[in-house]
């Protein structure tokens, strides 16, 4: 089976310009996680998204934002984006109940 | 809230030995899930082991175990024979046991494991 695809893989912004990532999970994986990982600071939680709803959401301003879509792939935006949000961005998916997550290669995020 | 502690920052080991990772976490919750995951260059995240915290029996996939002490709320992870692809930065995570909104992991800052020919 396909695994989980992000895009782009890599992505320039200018500060104060919006970014957006994409996301599509394995098939049939109805859950997509995101997370930011900054250099030094590991993996921290964003976003998680379910069944086309946002279920929970990690301590990131609201300039942070994102959707589901009806067949699961996901978009994650980040406006006015500030240097500090130079980031690896990595998207998760997995399939209820089952506990196991697999992850996507990532976008590197460069904000200059 | 959960948190995880990698407090080794790097490590190193010579091919072919043993090298243990170490982890600690804090939770008040008694059911849960622990990972290890792997991080090469290539930056896609790669599970390599996880323990259910209700089964006391450590788990293992061929050349990788982990250490799991529930009281002392410590997980390590031991990769025995080294090879020079496990050369790679090692994350431990933590999942609730709980569905909703603690389906998240939480993970440590990871450790960067390099391995000498």
């Amino acid at each position: 089976e396909a695994g989980v695809t992000q895009s782009p893989t890599h992505l320039i912004k200018t500060r104060g310009q919006q970014a957006t990532l994409r996301c599509s999970p394995i098939s049939g994986h109805t859950s997509v996680y995101w997370y930011q990982q900054a250099l030094g600071l590991g993996l921290q939680f964003l976003l998680w998204y379910d069944e086309g709803e946002e279920r929970n959401r990690g301590n990131f301003p609201p300039r942070f934002s994102g959707r589901q879509f009806p067949n699961y792939s996901s978009e994650l935006n980040v406006n006015a984006l500030e240097l500090e949000d130079s980031a690896l961005y990595l998207c998760a998916s997995r399939r209820e109940p089952s506990y196991g997550y697999t992850f996507g290669s990532g976008t590197r995020l460069t904000v200059v | 809230a959960q948190t995880v502690t990698q407090s080794q920052p790097e490590m190193s080991v010579q091919e072919a030995e043993t090298v243990t990772l170490s982890c600690t976490y804090d939770t008040s919750e008694s059911d849960y899930y622990l990972f290890w995951y792997k991080q090469p260059p290539s930056r896609q995240m790669i599970l390599v082991i996880r323990q259910e915290a209700y089964k006391q029996q450590n788990a293992t996939e061929n050349r990788f175990s982990v250490n799991f002490q529930k009281a002392a709320k410590s997980f390590s992870l031991k990769i025995s024979d080294s090879q020079l692809g496990d050369a790679a930065m090692y994350f431990c995570a933590y999942r609730s046991a709980l569905t909703g909104a603690n389906s998240k992991l939480t993970f440590g800052k990871g450790i960067t494991l390099s391995v000498r020919p």
